[in-house]
């Protein structure tokens, strides 16, 4: 199993829609996940951590599953400025401070 | 605001020559990443350095990579020979990656690589 994986899209969704993205990670010692997101041609940027309880900021939920072990990004209520890849960031299983991003889900979002 | 800088932000060269890339990363740092992303392979972790020294550089091709962090304020990635395929975007990150604390990575707004 790929220690981190995601859909990679492209997700299309009318402005106002609910859309959300899951990540599968293999590292089941794993303890903080983070959701970075990153525009075309610039650099990647933290969105959010996610907590075992849970992590909402706004319009964005961030969701652990541990028994199945994958993350979750729910978006609501989507704006056209959503349109981004959004990758899921998990430690690897191969090393501390060790971070692996996945390949990315693309995010459009139509007017 | 504090922002980690890499150079060049874009640099075309021929395949065979030398290229080096430098990151400084935001002061007080100690976890310094660099990263290669294409379209085909997405974000791949070439080398991270703590306390300025290497834990890992397996995702790199040893026999014409190499990264090292002279000083607390600069790490290179240097690249001889270069190779067409070796064409992506390279990005420098920090954090602060202290014991069970695996904060935020601020990134570099990557430096463009062309290998002709």
């Amino acid at each position: 199993r790929k220690e981190v994986e995601q859909d990679p899209g492209p997700f299309n969704v009318p402005e106002g829609a609910t859309v959300a993205f899951n990540c599968t990670y293999s590292n089941s010692a794993s303890q903080s996940f983070f959701w970075y997101r990153q525009d075309c041609r610039k650099e990647p940027k933290l969105l959010m951590s996610v907590y075992s309880s849970g992590n909402e900021d706004g319009r964005f939920t961030a969701q652990l599953n541990r028994a199945s072990q994958y993350i979750s990004l729910l978006i609501r209520d989507s704006k056209l400025s959503d349109s981004a890849t959004y990758l899921c960031v998990v430690p690897s299983t191969s090393g501390t401070y060790k971070y692996i991003f996945g390949t990315g889900t693309r995010l459009k979002v139509l007017a | 605001d504090a922002r980690v800088t890499q150079t060049p932000r874009d640099k075309v060269t021929e395949m065979g020559q030398e290229v080096t890339m430098r990151c400084q990363p935001i002061l007080g740092h100690n976890t310094v990443f660099w990263y290669r992303q294409t379209m085909m392979q997405g974000l791949e972790l070439l080398a991270y350095f703590r306390n300025r020294a290497p834990l890992d550089d397996s995702g790199m091709p040893k026999d014409r990579f190499s990264a090292e962090m002279p000083d607390a304020t600069l790490a290179t990635l240097k690249i001889q020979p270069s190779e067409p395929r070796d064409s992506a975007v390279y990005f420098c990150a920090s954090g602060l990656g202290d014991y069970g604390n695996t904060g935020e990575l601020f990134f570099g707004e990557g430096s463009r690589l062309t290998v002709l």
